[in-house]
């Protein structure tokens, strides 16, 4: 079954303390993927999309990276505005249907 | 550019009574998606459309039905409500590049629908 998974569910960093999250996927095709972060009490905003492996992009303070199972998302010395909910979505080539996982918490500390 | 606009933001039903829900999309975004969210499941695909056409469809029952309009604003409608259908509904417009859903999706803030 096609399955998108987030780690961790939630974290908690000091400012400027850097880390990634992880979105790993099993799909059959994928045809691509996208990051979102989501404040609380809105709509998700779209961040990223990776098409295939090796690719990655960035802006400001974080930087998606995409394997053939897995993608990251790296946050440099982050700030307490980038707290958040991040969420990874993936598009399945043979019918198009987006799947999402369930997201990553993330608490900047100041 | 004014973005995505759902209306209501908030609505409470009890079982049995049906909802219609609005999404007004980015001008010039000919493609809706619908989604659900909850604490859960986290976000479900509902369904997409694109040019007053159903594009794609997730796994929900057949109580959950949509539309598009020629101006691309959309309704989705929820008919004999479940306790379980409390969620907030997302609405998402693109472009609706040839091919599916890939170009970038803006989402609007939402419905939150309860179900007393």
């Amino acid at each position: 079954e096609d399955q998108v998974t987030q780690s961790p569910e939630a974290l908690r960093l000091q400012e400027g303390e850097s880390s990634s999250l992880n979105c790993s996927y099993t799909v059959s095709g994928l045809r691509g993927l996208f990051w979102y972060r989501q404040d609380p009490g809105k709509g998700p905003e779209f961040l990223f999309t990776l098409y295939s492996a090796g690719e990655e992009k960035e802006k400001e303070r974080l930087k998606a990276t995409l394997t053939k199972k897995e993608s990251f998302l790296h946050i440099t010395a982050p700030k307490p505005e980038d707290s958040a909910t991040y969420l990874c979505a993936v598009q399945r080539g043979r019918d198009d249907k987006i799947i999402f996982g369930k997201g990553t918490r993330l608490h900047i500390l100041p | 550019k004014a973005g995505v606009t759902q209306t209501p933001r908030y609505l409470i039903k009890t079982r049995g009574q049906q909802v219609t829900l609005s999404c007004s999309p980015i001008s010039g975004h000919r493609s809706v998606s619908w989604y659900q969210q909850t604490p859960g499941q986290g976000l479900q695909f509902l369904f997409e459309y694109f040019s007053e056409t159903q594009r794609n469809k997730g796994n929900f029952p057949g109580r959950f039905s949509g539309r598009q309009f020629s101006n691309s604003r959309s309704e989705m409608n929820v008919s004999t409500l479940e306790l379980g259908d409390s969620a907030l509904y997302l609405c998402a417009s693109s472009l609706g590049l040839a091919g599916g859903s890939m170009d970038e999706q803006f989402f609007g803030p939402g419905t939150r629908l309860t179900v007393l």
